[in-house]
């Protein structure tokens, strides 16, 4: 599986757009990007993955850049819940088969009041 | 659902002692995982089962270790003799095969502290 590339910290005021971003160019065309999360203290959280295309769903948007070599998790609004460590995963997901899941050090978002 | 269930939440043992963690994934989930996760080396993936079939067990550090899945409803990660170093929160994660094979949902974990 591609290896990923994340900051270590971020912090984002209460309320304003969080934006993670995510290097992985070596990243191949059938490899997708997937986003999870772990508050403190909890079990990993998904938040939302993608091939090529953005997506959005009830937590988060996901853009993958052209190439491919990069995205960004978005939390629109982000609440103080939201503190938390982000992990950005790349991994094959083909016939339905599961692969394992890589979780690098990913990047602790501090949601600031 | 209630969700992926694992217990205890919380094991203290001595060093030597027989430890076993216990998973219940989501019913109807045909993937089950177990991960564990220490400061120091982060969330590691142990094994994975597919239908109680284990697939990998490469992230298995050594003999003392064994993870079981008598059935589609629950899974054990034994450790027997435990040392210290086996101190770490331990994770199950259950998945179901098609576009959501990798959208793994994970138990509150049990954090295991061995004296």
């Amino acid at each position: 599986d591609a290896k990923t590339t994340q900051p270590p910290s971020m912090d984002c005021a209460e309320g304003r757009a969080a934006n993670l971003p995510c290097n992985h160019s070596t990243i191949s065309g059938n490899e997708y990007v997937y986003w999870y999360r772990q508050i403190h203290s909890q079990g990993p959280q998904y938040i939302i993955h993608g091939l090529k295309n953005n997506e959005t769903n009830e937590m988060a948007s996901l853009i993958i850049t052209e190439d491919r070599k990069s995205s960004t998790l978005i939390l629109p609004h982000a609440t103080l819940r939201d503190t938390a460590v982000y992990y950005c995963i790349v991994s094959l997901s083909g016939s339905g088969s599961a692969r394992q899941l890589t979780f690098g050090s990913g990047t602790q978002l501090t949601v600031l009041p | 659902d209630a969700g992926v269930i694992q217990s205890p939440r919380h094991e203290v043992t001595e060093m030597g002692q027989e430890v076993t963690l216990r998973c219940k994934p989501i019913s109807g989930h045909d993937y089950l995982f177990w991960y564990r996760q220490t400061m120091m080396r982060g969330l590691e993936l142990l094994i994975y089962f597919n239908n109680n079939v284990p697939i990998d067990d490469s992230g298995m550090p050594e003999d003392r270790f064994s993870a079981k899945m008598p059935n589609a409803s629950f899974s054990t990660l034994k450790i027997q003799p435990s040392e210290p170093r086996d101190s770490a929160v331990y994770f199950c994660a259950s998945s179901l095969t098609g576009s959501g094979a990798n959208v793994l949902t994970f138990g509150a974990g049990s954090r295991l502290t061995v004296l």
